[in-house]
């Protein structure tokens, strides 16, 4: 079945540090892509998305490739702050099931000043 | 434009009572989907429901767990003798539809404690 694989962490990066999470997906057809961001205590919030192959996703600085042949969409950022550290989850949405989102397991990033 | 709105935040059962989630989507928002979250995990889907219908339920407990989306107010998560792995974080989202660009936007997520 469709299934998502995220980098572990947890990941510790010092202030102005690259950035990437790496994420690879499993699914037929063409799903969708998504990178989310979750706060301590807080619910999610989508950070960027991606339909189609070739896409780029971008937020905030984040940025994220939908790429078919290698079936990654991996999270990049040039120069993280402390208030990036959350845990950073990466999930599709099935092409035949779009009513569904699979979440891969949750990347936990720490930024030290 | 207020989020989706759930409640209660934090809820405390013993084992073998009945917790009630609610969630309110977001206004315009017509599709409703749960999902939980147990310590250190993804987020795993559980329903999926229209108004008053259930669209899917493939990620839902066979036993105890149960869900509505009335025609009027809140939908409702509901788990009947509450067992301590049923402790974890159940999350809403509302979307406008079902196409790739409709996002769904999370709730802040209630956190059931089972003792």
């Amino acid at each position: 079945g469709d299934s998502v694989t995220q980098m572990e962490g947890p990941v510790t990066l010092s202030e102005e540090a690259f950035l990437t999470i790496n994420c690879t997906y499993t699914a037929t057809g063409y799903p969708s892509l998504f990178w989310y961001v979750q706060y301590p205590g807080e619910g999610l919030q989508l950070l960027l998305k991606a339909t189609k192959a070739d896409d780029k996703g971008s937020n905030k600085g984040f940025e994220a490739t939908y790429r078919k042949e290698t079936t990654s969409f991996h999270l990049e950022k040039g120069s993280v702050q402390v208030s990036d550290s959350a845990v950073y989850f990466c999930a599709l949405s099935p092409y035949s099931s779009a009513s569904k989102i699979i979440f891969g397991s949750g990347t936990r990033l720490s930024i030290r000043p | 434009n207020a989020g989706v709105m759930q409640n209660p935040r934090h809820l405390v059962r013993r084992r073998g009572q009945e917790a009630r989630l609610r969630c309110s989507p977001m206004k315009g928002h017509s599709h409703v989907y749960w999902y939980r979250q147990l310590p250190e995990e993804g987020l795993k889907f559980m329903v999926y429901l229209q108004k008053e219908n259930i669209i899917d339920e493939s990620g839902m407990p066979k036993e105890r767990f149960s869900a509505e989306f009335p025609k009027e107010g809140p939908s409702i998560l509901r788990i009947q003798q509450v067992v301590r792995g049923d402790s974890a974080a159940y999350f809403c989202a509302s979307s406008p539809g079902t196409r790739a660009a409709d996002t769904q936007y999370f709730g802040p997520g209630t956190r059931l404690t089972v003792l």
